[in-house]
């Protein structure tokens, strides 16, 4: 079955404990992406990455990491965590960055810094 | 850069009834806009799209209409169920489409 997986779906941490969000595709996509969904905000971009090895900042990168080793795999790394990127996270991928390529969502990963 | 704004964000229809849900743009290079459903505890999934050059798209029960000189679209959805019940979002790419741009959600409820 054609899917992004995101592994945790839940995770509490605290403050400054560095934690990896994993994000695994299984299509083959060029295109993978982050997003941070907040109540009021919507659905914004963390970090993309337009194929292996380049990634480019999004319109909420401070305090985010990722990286693109493989195709299939994009994580997202919190360095130093802090209560502020409490967060329903995202992961997305899509076949390219053409108009058009539908971006296709894991189910989250629901993160609480305390 | 692209900013997107979507009203209402939250909506109340009785199933039966249609629902709208509308969204403006500012970049008028902007040329393709989707809509995505979420429904609790998944991820948003795309349920229809639109490209600038055409004005109206329709699939069974969802339709979406562009107004490209006053850059705002909308999605209608017609005979409202209650599995319609989810947050929707619409979005719009950037001159570049590397990028989407996502309104701030649209929570609609179908009551019984």
């Amino acid at each position: 079955e054609a899917q992004v997986t995101q592994n945790p779906r839940y995770l509490i941490t605290v403050t400054g404990k560095k934690l990896t969000v994993t994000c695994s595709q299984n299509m083959n996509h060029e295109y993978m992406s982050w997003y941070r969904q907040d109540p009021g905000l919507g659905l914004r971009q963390i970090y993309y990455s337009m194929n292996v090895e380049v990634t480019d900042k999004g319109d909420v990168p401070e305090g985010y990491k990722v990286s693109r080793k493989e195709k299939r795999n994009f994580p997202l790394i919190l360095e130093s965590p802090s209560p502020n990127q409490t967060s329903l996270y995202f992961c997305a991928s899509s076949k390219n960055r053409d108009s058009g390529s539908p971006l296709h969502f894991g189910n989250g990963t629901r993160l609480t810094v305390t | 850069g692209e900013n997107v704004e979507q009203h209402p964000s939250t909506l109340s229809v009785q199933e039966g009834d249609s629902a709208v849900i509308k969204c403006t743009y500012s970049d008028s290079a902007s040329n393709y806009f989707p809509w995505y459903k979420q429904e609790l505890g998944k991820g948003p999934q795309l349920i229809i799209d639109i490209r600038s050059n055409v004005g109206e798209k329709k699939d069974q029960r969802i339709a979406v209409t562009l107004n490209k000189t006053a850059k705002h679209f909308s999605l209608h959805i017609t005979e409202t169920q209650p599995e319609d019940s989810a947050v929707y979002f619409c979005a719009g790419n950037t001159g570049t489409a590397s990028k989407l741009t996502f309104g701030t959600g649209t929570r609609l409820q179908v009551t019984l």
